[in-house]
Formats: structure tokens, C-alpha cells, sequence
């Protein structure tokens, strides 16, 4: 079966720091990932997304970044956070070929001070 | 631009009623829709997905889809406590999810 783990499950970072975010999906091949945040009483905005290693297509132009190095893996990155970058993260996954279903990772709060 | 639209809540029912969430959407092209749960301080759960119209059961959920109409609905059935959550709504793109913002149900004891 398929599993999506992401880490740090929280985390709290002073504004102009950096930011890394990782994600990784087992269990499948040749996913589709997702990046999205979710702000507090807020819907979710997708950030990011990738079809294959070293594809990202960009949703909302922001200071964030995104790379898939691996078929499994997506790492979403900042170089300077700002306060507005505070929320939920969630990465997400979805077969490349087949269902159309996504299913998230458990997802990482961040707050930024 | 796709859109899809759901009241924000809260929808309290009590222990034991049908709770019943809908959502509109905008694309008359999309095909497949989907019903995620998400509980406070977690991540959204995949509970129902339904590509075609009329309805589509799954113990106590039930999925209804009208094209014509552009609304799918989620019925839940025998509501308990713990369906307390937010239910989001979303619809299928070529390669992405548009998510509604999420109706807020309480289920009261």
C-alpha cells in the first residue's frame, strides 16, 4: 500500500530564515505531487505541482519554491520566510496514470515569529 | 477559472440525523468529483469520489452528482459525534484538484 510521509511535523521559524520541507511517497511509481498551504481559516491554495522528476509547474507566483529530485520525492523551499508564509503544508499525491483521487501527507504547521 | 462553492457553516445536527452537504461548481466540463473530511489540526481524508450522475453509497455517506445542475451533495446518514469535521468539496482539473473552502458540520450528542 501506499504511504506519504512528511517532516518536521511542526515548525516554528523567525522571519528572513530559510525553509525546507520535505515530502516522500512510498508504495507507487511515477506519482503526481502537490504542494499546498492551508492558512488558518482559510481553503487550500495549491502551491505547486510535478508530473515527473525535475517538473514543477508553479500556481501562485510567492518566494516559495518547489524540486523533485526523486520520482518520490518533493521538497518545498524558501530562502526568506515572510509572515504571511505561516500555515498548514501539505503535500499531496496522485497516481500518474489511473485514478484521478489525491491523497495528503499528515502535513506541517508552520508558524513563522 | 473553475470554482466550487460551499456554505461555511457550521451545519449542526444532532446524534442519529442526516446530515447533508452540498456544493455548486462553476465548469460544466468537469467529470469527477470528490468529498474529503478533515478534522481540526489534521490533514483532509479521502472519503468519497463519484464520476457519474445520480447517486453513489458507501456505508453511511452517500455521494449524489447532478451535472445538469452543477451540485454534487454528500448525505451522511446516522450522524455521530465523531463526523464532526469540515467536509471539502473538490472537482478534477488535467492535473489538479479545485477545492471548495469547506463546510464546518457539527454532529450533536
Amino acid at each position: 500500500s501506499q504511504t506519504i510521509h512528511q517532516w518536521p511535523a511542526t515548525l516554528v521559524q523567525p522571519v528572513g530564515s530559510p525553509l525546507s520541507l520535505e515530502c516522500t511517497v512510498e508504495g507507487t511509481s511515477n506519482p503526481n505531487l502537490y504542494w499546498y498551504r492551508q492558512a488558518a481559516g482559510r481553503g487550500l491554495q495549491l502551491l505547486f505541482y510535478s508530473v515527473g522528476i525535475g517538473q514543477i509547474s508553479s500556481e501562485v507566483p510567492q518566494n516559495l519554491s518547489a524540486s523533485r529530485p526523486q520520482d518520490r520525492q518533493f521538497i518545498l523551499s524558501s530562502k526568506k520566510l515572510l509572515l504571511s508564509d505561516s500555515g498548514f503544508y501539505l503535500c499531496a499525491w496522485r497516481p500518474g496514470t489511473g485514478g484521478n483521487e489525491q491523497f495528503f501527507g499528515p502535513g506541517t504547521r508552520l508558524t513563522v515569529l | 477559472q473553475k470554482e466550487v462553492e460551499q456554505n461555511s457553516g457550521p451545519l449542526s445536527v444532532p446524534e442519529g440525523a442526516i446530515a447533508s452537504l452540498n456544493c455548486t461548481y462553476s465548469d460544466r466540463g468537469s467529470q469527477s468529483f470528490f468529498w474529503y473530511r478533515q478534522y481540526s489540526g489534521k490533514s483532509p481524508e479521502l472519503i468519497m469520489f463519484i464520476y457519474s450522475n445520480g447517486d453513489k453509497e458507501d456505508g453511511r455517506f452517500t455521494a449524489q452528482l447532478n451535472k445538469a445542475s452543477q451540485y454534487v451533495s454528500l448525505l451522511i446518514r446516522d450522524s455521530q459525534p465523531s463526523d464532526s469535521a469540515t467536509y471539502l468539496c473538490a472537482l478534477d482539473g488535467s492535473y489538479q484538484l479545485t477545492f471548495g473552502k469547506g463546510t464546518k458540520l457539527s454532529v450533536i450528542p
